[in-house]
């Protein structure tokens, strides 16, 4: 089965700060990964597909990128916003039907 | 706009059953592939089951093999969740979601419901 580690588990920022959470996948899963940001007592909200795809309506502040061994996935934030101090989850989605998540990334305001 | 909506959550005794729903709108459950994931502090987000949209062809984390079954009424344009033998272990939040791409089974989630919680406990 396909473990996805995320680090961190917590981060610590200000706002106008960039910030970068990282996927590591235990085998490779090409570009079969997502990013949502959750916030308390919402469901998840999908940022980032197919490893570096800005979901229609995302600001571009968001990015993802994958390894060249499509193992290590990250999200990366720049010019960090008031609303962006949420939960961050990956998602690998290898194979068929399965997915397996990250454990998350809680983002606070320093 | 597409939205999700589930219901059918609540208490039950752990062996017992229960059914969750959730009902489409903006689009139609035949056309894309559906899941439930649910959510728990200690375990995080968890793959649950989902449906196929091309022929309804079902898939399920083994821990709830056997005892969790995903259908869908087109009908009523509908996603259920039938729990039978329940366990403390599968309390959580039950999200219903939707797949990205028409012609995907497990993509990315592009429609998520708000969630309905299930308690199993004496």
């Amino acid at each position: 089965d396909v473990q996805m580690t995320q680090s961190p588990s917590t981060l610590s920022a200000s706002v106008g700060d960039r910030v970068t959470i990282t996927c590591r996948a235990s085998q490779s899963l090409y570009k079969w990964v997502a990013w949502y940001q959750q916030r308390p007592g919402t469901a998840p909200k999908l940022l980032i597909f197919e490893a570096s795809r800005l979901e229609t309506g995302v600001p571009s502040r968001f990015s993802g990128s994958r390894s060249e061994s499509d193992t290590e996935f990250s999200l990366t934030i720049t010019d960090l916003q008031p609303n962006d101090f949420a939960t961050y989850y990956c998602q690998g989605y290898k194979s068929w039907a399965s997915s397996i998540f990250g454990r998350g990334t809680r983002l606070d305001m320093k | 706009e597409m939205l999700l909506l589930e219901s059918g959550g609540g208490l039950v005794q752990p062996g017992g059953s229960l059914r969750l729903s959730c009902t489409a709108s903006g689009f139609t459950v035949e056309s894309y592939s559906l899941t439930w994931v649910r959510q728990t502090p200690a375990r995080g987000l968890e793959w649950v089951a989902t449906i196929s949209a091309s022929d309804s062809t079902t898939y399920y984390a083994d821990s709830v093999k056997g005892r969790l079954t995903i259908s869908r009424d087109t009908s009523r344009n509908t996603l259920h969740l039938q729990m039978n033998s329940l366990r403390a272990e599968d309390t959580a939040l039950y999200f219903c979601a939707k797949d990205k791409f028409a012609n995907a089974v497990g993509d990315s989630f592009d429609v998520w419901g708000r969630g309905t919680a299930v308690s199993v406990s004496s």
